[in-house]
């Protein structure tokens, strides 16, 4: 059982390249989320979704894209990557409500903009 | 606002001994508090968590604890081990807002 699975483990991007964070899981749950990790603040909620076709805001939503076609499937884009966004990218599931129940994560994405 | 605070950010500790981190938060609407642990290189685990219609959650060695009144939750390892090294999180719904992180170090 492979849980939440996320590639590439590392990627280094130039400032102004566009990219795609993948995610997928096979627990088929319906809340899937991405998270950053930064030194000293913690994960901070991206985007989440709560089912196929539908997506939402977290807190730190901006220079960042998703979409969910699929239960399975989860991609995170950067448009136009950034210094600032360099950081430990997590993508997270969970059944039910996922506010109220485990998240399960995956390993996790460096990615490091110069 | 929806911030939790975390305390301490970094926890040494003699093998063996106890070691307790502490949470704060100040939505009242939350109702679940789990608790993550990360080891290098992976993404963090639930460890335990707690729902507000209890006070005290046991699981061997760690427990958590609520005060729903004071807004406040805490991690309590007993006998510390040293594969209890980890940095750990805590959070707290709606959104799952999470802590800054403890890093915990256990010295044997």
């Amino acid at each position: 059982n492979a849980g939440v699975t996320q590639t590439p483990k590392f990627q280094v991007l130039k400032t102004g390249q566009s990219m795609t964070l993948q995610c997928a899981q096979d627990m088929n749950h319906e809340y899937m989320s991405w998270y950053r990790q930064d030194p000293g603040m913690g994960l901070r909620l991206i985007h989440y979704s709560v089912g196929a076709g539908i997506t939402d805001q977290g807190e730190v939503p901006n220079g960042y894209n998703v979409s969910r076609s699929t239960t399975e499937d989860f991609p995170l884009r950067l448009l136009s990557a950034a210094p600032s966004q360099t950081s430990v990218y997590f993508c997270a599931s969970s059944s039910g409500t996922a506010y109220n129940s485990p998240l399960h994560f995956g390993n996790g994405t460096r990615l490091t903009v110069t | 606002g929806e911030n939790v605070e975390q305390h301490p950010s970094t926890l040494s500790v003699q093998e063996g001994d106890s070691a307790v981190i502490k949470c704060t938060y100040s939505d009242s609407a939350s109702n679940y508090f789990p608790w993550y642990k990360q080891e290098l290189g992976k993404g963090p685990q639930l460890i335990i968590d707690i729902r507000s219609n209890v006070g005290e959650k046991k699981d061997q060695r760690i427990a958590v604890t609520l005060n729903k009144t004071a807004k406040h939750f805490s991690l309590h390892i007993t006998e510390t081990q040293p594969e209890d090294s980890a940095v750990y999180f805590c959070a707290r719904g709606n959104k799952l807002v999470f802590g800054a992180g403890t890093i915990l170090r256990v010295k044997s």
